[in-house]
């Protein structure tokens, strides 16, 4: 079964503003990576996080790996129609094999 | 740059019938994985392989078949439709860095 679990499934946001979407598993995660799904398309990725702590940056979206390695945040700034999407968590091994998380779906209302 | 390609990109099959999709990356990745996703989900690992000869079950193994003959080519065979099997199809490749790249996605229907 999924090891890694998202909230919201479902997000609303109104263009301009912020939101936040989370990734959260019980046990401590080797890494995490962000993938982003456009309708219809197929998942492209955006990030990958290794170190407790660690924080990326890229343009509008800040990407969080929590201090115990057991949860991860992507935040995205003054939202755009670009946004919409699924946006997925996975954990990945070492050989490339990934667990993902059901997704937030992100709607985008101008 | 192809990446990763997938063929055919949607596909009708009736209960009972076989089919294999193909999947070829053309980046020499050594990682290769099916995917399937379904509504609420997310992509659940269906086979992967490490390398040439080399494949393993993922989570959702049962009615799928796969070989890996060259680095480049990963198909997926459905040995026998059941309407169970209606998803996307998504094919990944990746290489020691572990970013994934993904193909366009099979639709299949099994009616």
């Amino acid at each position: 079964g999924q090891q890694v679990m998202q909230i919201p499934q479902y997000q609303h946001v109104q263009e301009g503003e912020d939101f936040t979407t989370y990734c959260n598993s019980s046990t401590t995660l080797s890494n995490i990576q962000w993938y982003k799904q456009r309708p219809g398309g197929h998942p492209v990725f955006l990030i990958q996080l290794v170190k407790s702590g660690e924080v990326k940056k890229q343009k509008r979206l800040t990407f969080q790996f929590g201090e115990a390695k057991k949860n991860s945040s992507l935040h995205i700034t003054a939202t755009q129609t670009t946004d919409v999407g699924t946006y997925f968590c996975a954990e990945t091994d070492s050989w490339g094999k990934l667990q993902f998380g059901a997704g937030t779906q992100v709607v985008v209302t101008p | 740059n192809a990446g990763v390609t997938q063929t055919p990109k949607f596909q009708v099959l009736k209960t009972g019938q076989s089919m294999t999709l193909q999947c070829a990356q053309d980046m020499n990745h050594e990682y290769m994985s099916w995917y399937r996703q379904d509504p609420g989900m997310g992509l659940r690992l269906i086979h992967y392989s490490v390398g040439a000869g080399i494949t393993d079950q993922g989570e959702v193994p049962n009615g799928y078949n796969v070989s890996r003959s060259t680095t480049e080519d990963f198909p997926l065979r459905l040995l026998s439709a059941a309407p169970s099997q209606t998803s996307v199809y998504f094919c990944a490749s990746s290489s020691q860095s572990l970013k994934a790249f993904f193909g366009q996605g099979t639709r299949l229907t099994v009616v």
